[in-house]
């Protein structure tokens, strides 16, 4: 079964830093199925990148996904005050069950 | 625009049964994949079930297989989660969600309490 490790745990940056969160799966599999959420508290998961790079609808472009086979980053290039969240990847293939890593927790330093 | 909105949730013993609902709109419901996501108190997202646009495949993680089934009624535009012989591990809100996966839309979510 699929197993995805998202690092660090805990990210402390400023607003204005660029933040580098990355997500590695226990197998390789085709990019097109990693997607990475941002959720606040008390309130549901927000996609913000699908296909590993394709950003979703409304989804402003200092958030950019890269990577393929076990490796993926999202990046986030300059921080604004409310990015501070916790963000999630998933891997959704073909077939069961879809994964999602265990988060990274974004907070202000 | 798109809605989704789970009911059903609550406080239920151990062993009980509960049924979440979740009625969507702004968006042709049957010709889409739905999906529940579930997230324990203070943890992160766990997938639990994925049903195909006509209810013809089901998939569900295998911690709540043969407990839970998840149904649709695409006249209704609603998706259904049936909770069986629930356990204090099952404690979580409760999503739904469109599509397979890369969900674009997401309920409020509902909490569902398992605890005597």
């Amino acid at each position: 079964e699929m197993v995805l490790t998202q690092s660090p745990g805990t990210l402390s940056l400023s607003p204005g830093e660029r933040a580098t969160l990355s997500c590695r799966a226990s197998q390789s599999f085709s990019s097109a199925y990693l997607a990475w959420y941002q959720q606040k508290p008390g309130q549901a998961p927000r996609l913000l990148i699908y296909g590993a790079s394709t950003r979703a609808t409304g989804i402003p472009d200092r958030f950019s996904g890269s990577g393929s086979g076990t490796d993926f980053t999202l990046t986030i290039s300059r921080l604004e005050p409310e990015d501070f969240a916790v963000y999630y990847c998933q891997q959704y293939g073909r077939s069961p069950p879809n994964t999602f890593g265990q988060g990274t927790k974004l907070e202000i330093k | 625009e798109v809605q989704m909105v789970e009911s059903g949730g609550g406080l239920v013993q151990p062993g009980g049964s509960l049924r979440l609902s979740c009625a969507a709109s702004g968006f042709t419901f049957s010709r889409y994949w739905l999906t529940w996501v579930r997230q324990a108190p203070g943890k992160g997202l766990e997938w639990v079930a994925s049903i195909k646009e006509d209810g013809s495949q089901t998939y569900y993680v295998e911690s709540v297989k043969g407990r839970f089934t998840i149904s649709r009624d695409n006249a209704k535009s609603s998706l259904y989660l049936q909770m069986t012989s629930l356990r204090a591990e099952d404690t979580a809100v409760y999503y739904c969600a469109w599509g397979w996966g890369s969900h674009d839309y997401w309920g409020q979510g509902t909490l569902v309490t398992v605890s005597s």
